[in-house]
């Protein structure tokens, strides 16, 4: 079942602006996880934020989360048309294997110039 | 990080065949993990095979229809068996973490596009 829900669903922006993307999830985790999918390809790994810190940044990237309310935030500050791709959020929890990352249904983010 | 290739790149079948599908990581790894993405939708977790156990599948999937092989700690192998068009999806191998010592972060192979037809 899935775990996350981002919102919004679809997004669009001009080039310069900020996206602002929000996942919510259930359950306890060890930590969430962004990911970038563009046009269908494979997922490319943004940021991760452990669950005992509540902000992070990475280049134009801010992830915050709040554990108390089972959200985080995704920033991406100045915005470029090649910004534009699908977001997933993705906890981490623990199963019978290991770890598994649960993916939320994503945002799609469109940046146009 | 780690460097994932995954092959066929896309394939078009025909309903009852099957196909089976190889990733292969450029360092050893520990756990790997095998996702489907249907049409305009999230991924979803198949399974995760460790080397030298069978591998461990998710609520919804079952051994027979996804079989998967882990010979060695660089490459796996998923087969999609008796495949219906309900199978097009993208089908993607993701690794934790490069050698032996996992880590949290997951990397992820280019994804084979399957449709059945």
């Amino acid at each position: 079942s899935q775990q996350g829900e981002e919102d919004p669903q679809a997004l669009s922006i001009q080039e310069g602006e900020n996206a602002t993307m929000n996942c919510s999830y259930k359950t306890s985790i060890n930590n969430l996880q962004w990911y970038r999918q563009n046009s269908g390809r494979g997922l490319v790994h943004l940021i991760l934020i452990r669950s005992n810190e509540r902000e992070k940044h990475s280049g134009r990237l801010r992830v915050t989360l709040d554990t108390s309310k089972k959200s985080s935030s995704l920033l991406i500050t100045a915005s470029r048309a090649a910004d534009t791709a699908s977001y997933f959020c993705a906890t981490a929890i623990d199963n019978q294997a290991g770890t598994a990352l649960i993916f939320g249904k994503g945002t799609t983010l469109s940046v146009s110039s | 990080s780690a460097v994932i290739s995954q092959k066929p790149s896309r394939d078009i079948c025909q309903r009852g065949t099957s196909l089976t599908i190889q990733c292969q990581v450029d360092s050893q790894v520990t756990m790997m993990f095998w996702y489907r993405q249907q049409p305009g939708q999230s991924l979803t977790l198949i399974a995760t095979a460790n080397q030298g156990s069978e591998a461990t599948y998710e609520s919804g999937f079952v051994i027979d229809k996804f079989p998967i092989s882990r010979p060695n700690l660089t490459f796996s192998t998923l087969t999609v068996s008796n495949m219906s068009p309900e199978d097009s999806s993208i089908y993607l191998c993701s690794v934790e973490g490069t050698g032996t010592t996992s880590t949290d972060t997951q990397y992820f192979g280019p994804g084979t596009r399957l449709t059945v037809l």
